[in-house]
């Protein structure tokens, strides 16, 4: 399958602050790119997701920004919070037919009180 | 509450033990998906099953076995557990009707290999 690099592995951000992580992918037949949220002991559960027919899409302090020429797409957390503290995972997928989620390897966020 | 059950929650193999993982959803959804979690890995896909009745090999297959025994439960048997496959098992599953890419994930089984 083709990759979704993920970047950064790590983040640390002050309460308050903005968190930003970065998506780019390979296969320009992607056409659905979910955001998942995952805390510690539990699964992933979606939190955002968007296609490629707008640049932004916003669900109250996350927004995903969409870049379709340079294959990137991010993940931004206004006022993070620390019970934002989780990892987590861009993904794509094709959306015509059947396909699975392609799924970045995942952004341990930390927000600091 | 709806969603996907997997059983058990915690698993000590020794190396050459085989066991199954157990997945069921209520939420009637076509599509389950078996995925593993290591550290700085991500999630891989290592089974899935796009309908009852079909399954197919994802990025690491290898060491494991699947069924989709009805449209609710879709389980993952390790034949002869090795150290490597120690990890965290996620189920997940998706519906047509919601769209691709939605996935509704399980709790985790996380399976220790000595």
């Amino acid at each position: 399958q083709q990759q979704v690099k993920q970047s950064p592995q790590s983040l640390i951000v002050q309460k308050g602050g903005i968190s930003i992580i970065n998506c780019a992918y390979e296969n320009t037949a992607f056409d659905y790119f979910p955001w998942y949220q995952q805390f510690p002991g539990k699964g992933p559960a979606l939190l955002i997701a968007i296609r490629p027919d707008v640049s932004e899409k916003k669900e109250g302090r996350f927004t995903i920004s969409f870049n379709k020429s340079a294959k990137q797409f991010s993940l931004h957390i206004m006022d993070s919070q620390p019970g934002d503290s989780a990892t987590y995972f861009c993904a794509a997928s094709i959306g015509q037919g059947y396909s699975t989620l392609t799924f970045g390897k995942g952004t341990m966020l930390l927000v600091s009180p | 509450n709806a969603g996907v059950t997997q059983t058990p929650k915690f698993q000590v193999l020794k190396t050459g033990q085989s066991m199954t993982l157990q997945c069921a959803q209520d939420m009637n959804h076509n599509s389950m998906y078996w995925y593993r979690q290591d550290p700085g890995m991500g999630l891989r896909l290592i089974y899935y099953s796009a309908s009852e009745g079909t399954t197919d090999k994802g990025e690491v297959p290898n060491g494991y076995n699947v069924s989709r025994l009805n449209k609710r439960e879709f389980s993952l048997r390790l034949e002869s557990a090795a150290p490597s496959q120690t990890s965290v098992y996620f189920c997940a599953s998706s519906g047509s009707r919601q769209g691709l890419g939605v996935y509704t994930f399980g709790s985790g089984t996380r399976l220790t290999v000595v």
